[in-house]
């Protein structure tokens, strides 16, 4: 089975901090994934990497950066947090061989902006 | 760009009942996919149920299944026989082809199924 990791289940931070999720995967993908979820607005599309050192902006990257330095590892991070970042994130990846296949998730981190 | 309606935000089901999740969506592609996934309290998302848009075949997973109408753009979820672990929150989700891009997701139904 796919193993999605995400670093921390729960997050506190403050206004202002640089803060970095991060998420491994154990399945050699080469795609990966970073979501935003909020109630009522579903999932959100932060930014996309298709492979090593690539990164593509997603619907609403504003405020966040990402890093793929190992294929294995996406971070996303939070430049100087603010209360409007306080979100569920979520990881994904994805075999790019093979056009159905599916994306696979994290467990989530819930982060808190103070 | 694509878009993915779910008209439905909440919805309950007596156990044993079957239900039908809604799923609309808007594309100017012909080869694509869709998913369901779900989501439970633990929060983790669960691939349900996927379907290639060439296949007429609607797809099925055991108690789900889905009814594909190209023409409508409609991707519709049904579950026979609910279950209390059924509840969840459930997105559909669109994908291009080739596959090699990110997943467009609805705003979600949350499903309970009551004993």
């Amino acid at each position: 089975d796919v193993k999605v990791t995400q670093s921390s289940r729960y997050l506190v931070k403050r206004t202002g901090e640089k803060v970095f999720l991060e998420c491994v995967q154990d399945m050699d993908h080469e795609n990966m994934f970073w979501y935003r979820q909020d109630p009522g607005l579903g999932l959100r599309l932060i930014y996309f990497s298709y492979d090593v050192k690539m990164k593509e902006k997603g619907d609403i990257p504003e405020g966040y950066s990402v890093s793929r330095e190992k294929k294995e590892r996406f971070s996303l991070i939070l430049e100087s947090a603010s209360t409007n970042q306080t979100s569920m994130y979520l990881c994904a990846s994805r075999d790019s061989l093979g056009s159905n296949q599916p994306q696979h998730f994290g467990d989530g981190t819930r982060l808190s902006i103070l | 760009a694509q878009t993915v309606t779910q008209s439905q935000p909440e919805m309950s089901v007596q156990e044993a009942e079957t239900v039908t999740l809604s799923c609309t969506y808007d594309t100017s592609e012909n080869n694509y996919y869709l998913f369901w996934y779900k989501q439970p309290p633990s929060r983790q998302m669960i691939l349900v149920i996927r379907q290639e848009a060439y296949k007429q075949q609607n797809a099925t997973e055991n108690r789900f299944s889905v009814n594909f109408q190209k023409a409508a753009k409609s991707f519709s979820l049904k579950i026979s026989d609910s279950q209390l672990g059924d509840t969840a929150m459930y997105f559909c989700a669109f994908m291009k082809h080739p596959g090699n891009t990110p997943l467009v997701f609805g705003k979600g139904t949350r499903l309970s199924v009551i004993a």
